[in-house]
């Protein structure tokens, strides 16, 4: 059982927008830390997709959002590819002293 | 270009110790900005976060509580690398297990990049 919690799946059509909510407690997102955004594609390791709730390394497209606010927490991918079929996760901190990660969810491309 | 590269073996027997190592290229171990990680990714268990090594002033480490009794993990400066093992290993330690930095980069602390992973077995 994760800490974050993700939907398991989503899925869209090529070229629509999708969204991925992360939800956590008073001790994570509600206590105010950061959350950072990975990228797993089949085999490998995850990879950095937004950190600081918004920010994209460089390298990766505009395509890719994040936002929060207060409690709410989500990823937003517009004009899906098929590249970007894969797991996302969610990450942040934990008053336990621990990083804390979501479920992830796996997105479809149709 | 950071480069993580982990190594050790993918069968370790129950009751055994699992030994994993990662050795660091392109960074130190001993840098006052990083920390040094290990995670774990199984079916059951998703992405869970085992435990760091750092160094600032003296050497630290945190540990999670799920795994605290059984876990060390340890810097090693001559070889620029860190270990992580488990002792007591159960089919429930079965996972892919990966080495990856967190930097502090001021404003935000995420990990920015990590190894390519190794799946360890526990079998008889």
């Amino acid at each position: 059982q994760s800490v974050l919690t993700q939907p398991p799946s989503v899925s869209g059509a090529p070229g629509q927008r999708v969204t991925i909510s992360c939800t956590g407690s008073s001790s994570n997102i509600g206590a105010g830390y950061d959350i950072h955004w990975y990228q797993q594609l089949p085999g490998t390791a995850p990879k950095l997709l937004i950190y600081g709730n918004s920010n994209r390394p460089s390298g990766v497209p505009d395509r890719f959002s994040g936002s929060k606010s207060g409690t709410s927490v989500s990823l937003a991918i517009t004009g899906l590819q098929a590249e970007d079929e894969a797991d996302y996760y969610c990450q942040s901190y934990d008053n336990s002293l621990s990083w804390v990660f979501g479920g992830g969810t796996k997105l479809t491309v149709l | 270009q950071v480069q993580l590269q982990q190594s050790g073996p993918g069968l370790v027997k129950p009751s055994q110790t699992l030994s994993l190592t990662c050795a660091i290229s392109g960074d130190s171990v001993s840098s006052n900005s990083a920390a040094w990680n290990w995670i774990r990714q199984s079916p059951s268990r998703g992405l869970e976060w085992l435990g760091r090594t750092y160094r600032r002033s003296k050497w630290y480490n945190d540990y999670a509580v799920s795994v605290k009794s059984r876990i060390t993990i340890n810097p090693d400066t001559s070889k620029n690398q860190f270990s992580l093992q488990l002792k007591s290993v159960t089919p429930e330690d079965t996972a892919v297990y990966y080495c990856a930095r967190v930097y502090d980069y001021g404003d935000y602390i995420y990990f920015d990049y990590w190894g390519q992973g190794t799946l360890v077995t526990v079998s008889s």
